[in-house]
């Protein structure tokens, strides 16, 4: 079993509609969880940390962290074309990140 | 936010010859720098762990002979890839942390090395 695990996608949605990305970890002591968008050919962008179960918005961004079931997903209201990009889920372990394999997301206007 | 700059962004080399990339925090000093990479449609993997003063921590799986880390102070990390192949073209990403205890670690902008 992966450490992290996404859906590679590719996920479409139309422009205006809600993008729903899923992760899944298996490090039950996990207590750091980061989604990253990364756009092609350049280097992730931290776009939304959180700590604790439950929810945290920003903006049209939220993440949302079930401990119990290791599992985090994200939000995007509004989506937009330019969110159009691969979102990287990152659980920090003891030491390091541990990045999931990543999910395409492609917004349709 | 805090800034890490990576250079070169992009290198081509020969088979066989060496390449440097340069990592550096800007605006703080970064205890912990990390290197990942990244192949085509891929997530990012990490390489090793480099701390200031100290031998850099490596992945199972990554020659520390053929990538050299370099962590020789708190705003500079190097990664050297020895006697490249075309096998190790790929695109490096270097992160750097403040503090140990810090959760965000800063991204640079990646270099996408190319071994013809």
């Amino acid at each position: 079993q992966k450490e992290v695990e996404q859906n590679s996608g590719p996920l479409s949605v139309p422009e205006g509609a809600i993008a729903s990305l899923n992760c899944t970890y298996s490090d039950r002591g996990s207590q750091s969880f980061f989604w990253y968008r990364q756009y092609s050919g350049k280097s992730p962008e931290l776009i939304m940390s959180i700590y604790s179960n439950g929810d945290k918005e920003d903006g049209r961004f939220t993440a949302q962290l079930n401990k119990a079931s290791q599992y985090v997903s994200l939000l995007i209201r509004d989506s937009q074309p330019s969110d159009s990009a691969t979102y990287l889920c990152a659980v920090r372990g003891a030491q390091k990140l541990v990045f999931g394999q990543g999910t395409r997301l492609t917004i349709n206007p | 936010g805090a800034v890490v700059s990576q250079h070169p962004s992009r290198v081509i080399c020969k088979s066989g010859t060496s390449v440097k990339i340069e990592c550096r925090s800007l605006d703080f000093q970064a205890t912990t720098m990390f290197w990942y990479r990244q192949f085509p449609k891929q997530s990012l993997m990490l390489m090793a762990t480099s701390n200031e003063g100290s031998k850099a921590t490596y992945e199972q799986g990554v020659e520390k002979d053929k990538f050299l880390i370099n962590h020789a102070s708190l705003t500079l990390s190097t990664l050297t890839v020895t006697s490249a192949h075309p096998e190790d073209s790929s695109f490096y990403i270097c992160s750097a942390r403040r503090q140990p205890g810090d959760t965000e670690a800063f991204f640079g902008q990646g270099t996408r090395l190319t071994v013809v």
